[in-house]
Formats: structure tokens, C-alpha cells, sequence
């Protein structure tokens, strides 16, 4: 099956900018999406299609794809975005169909 | 407003049963597929089944085939999980979520998502 590799954690300091990044065989040729979540909180959606921010996300979040790795930025980070951070791809040659990341726990120093 | 109340999760023994139901509301919830998404105590997120919109079609992850059951009752606008057989490796907060499927490029993401109600199997 599919396999989605992300850094476990990743600190950066309040207003400077934080990538995460996603990696996967040719993921450049799926769309990735991305979920924040924070603790004891359900996951929500940041980012879509690579790089479409659903209503209601700060421009600070952008995302983009190419290769073999996927990427999510944030920039100007904020305490608040203090949260763990999942990628997510469709599968459908894959019996899981939905695949997820393994995660990264973003800290704000 | 969009909205998504899971409930029926408990402690329960290996080998036992548990039913868990998802409320939805703010959409038309007889238009969408739906998933079932698992997340274990300080772990990642796993996919676990989704429905089609008119429960025609279901898929399952391999690991919990043939024990769990995923249904819904569009007229109550809600969906289900019977869980049977259950084991320890499927304790883990169990969210239900609404799926998105685009096209041109194909793929699908969930949005919104549930709460969460916590399934723990454990004697």
C-alpha cells in the first residue's frame, strides 16, 4: 500500500515560517491534502487540492507538491498553530483508499 | 452550520460488541459518502470504512473486515459502526467524517469532521 513519510516533529519561533513536508512514491502526481489538530480536538482541514485553503484558514497556510514530496507552510507562525499536522492522499488502487501521514507535532519555541 | 455528533463509544471486553452512531446535521447528508476514521492513543490517523450515499457500496480496511459493519439511515440523517469482535488494538478515538470527492484530478478529503467518541477494549 501506499506509504506517507513525515518528520515527527518539526519547532520553529513565533513569526518566522514552518515547513512540513510529506513524502511519497511520484506524490507530485496526487493530490495532497493536509489537517491540522490540536490537542484533545478533532483533525481540520488547512489545505486541499495541494494547495486551496478551505474558507475560514489564514493565508498564512499554503501548501505545494512536485515529486516526491509535498509540502505545507506556515508563515508568520503563531502560538495557536501549535498542533500535530497530517498529509492525506487517495488511493483507489489501494484497499485503504484514503492514506494519511505519520504526523508531525509542530511546536512553537 | 455543519455538524457531525458521534456517540456509543465505552469500555468494553475482547470478544465484545459496541455500536457506535454519528448525528449529522447542516447538510443534505443523503448526498455525500461518509467515513469512519480511527485514531489510537497517541498515534496517527487510520481510515476504517466509508458508505456510499445510498449504502450500496462499503469497503473496509483489511484489518477489521469481517467484524466491523458500516451502515447508515439517511431519513435520520445518521451513520453507524457495529464493531464486533473487538480487540485491543482497536481501542482509539473513532471519528466520523464527511467525505469530499472531486474530480479533474480525481481524489477525496474529509470535511468537516466529528468530535470523536472514544472506543476502549480492554478487560
Amino acid at each position: 500500500s501506499y506509504v506517507l513519510t513525515q518528520p515527527p516533529s518539526v519547532s520553529v519561533a513565533p513569526g518566522k515560517t514552518a515547513r512540513i513536508t510529506c513524502g511519497g512514491n511520484n506524490i507530485g502526481s496526487k493530490s495532497v491534502h493536509w489537517y491540522q489538530q490540536k490537542p484533545g480536538q478533532a483533525p481540520v482541514l488547512v489545505i486541499y487540492y495541494d494547495s486551496d485553503r478551505p474558507s475560514g484558514i489564514p493565508e498564512r497556510f499554503s501548501g505545494s507538491n512536485s515529486g516526491n514530496t509535498a509540502t505545507l507552510t506556515i508563515s508568520r507562525v503563531e502560538a495557536g498553530d501549535e498542533a500535530d499536522y497530517y498529509c492525506q492522499v487517495w488511493d483507489s488502487s489501494s484497499d485503504h483508499f484514503y492514506v494519511f501521514g505519520t504526523g508531525t507535532k509542530v511546536t512553537v519555541l | 452550520e455543519v455538524q457531525l455528533v458521534e456517540s456509543g463509544g465505552g469500555l468494553v471486553q475482547p470478544g465484545g460488541s459496541l455500536r457506535l452512531s454519528c448525528a449529522a446535521s447542516g447538510f443534505t447528508f443523503s448526498s455525500y459518502w461518509m467515513s469512519w476514521v480511527r485514531q489510537a492513543p497517541g498515534k496517527g490517523l487510520e481510515w476504517v470504512a466509508n458508505i456510499k450515499q445510498d449504502g450500496s457500496e462499503k469497503y473496509y480496511v483489511d484489518s477489521v473486515k469481517g467484524r466491523f459493519t458500516i451502515s447508515r439511515d439517511n431519513a435520520k440523517n445518521s451513520l453507524y459502526l457495529q464493531m464486533n469482535s473487538l480487540r485491543a488494538e482497536d481501542t482509539a478515538v473513532y471519528y466520523c467524517a464527511r467525505e469530499v470527492i472531486a474530480v479533474a484530478p480525481d481524489s477525496a478529503w474529509f470535511d468537516p469532521w466529528g468530535q470523536g467518541t472514544l472506543v476502549t477494549v480492554s478487560s
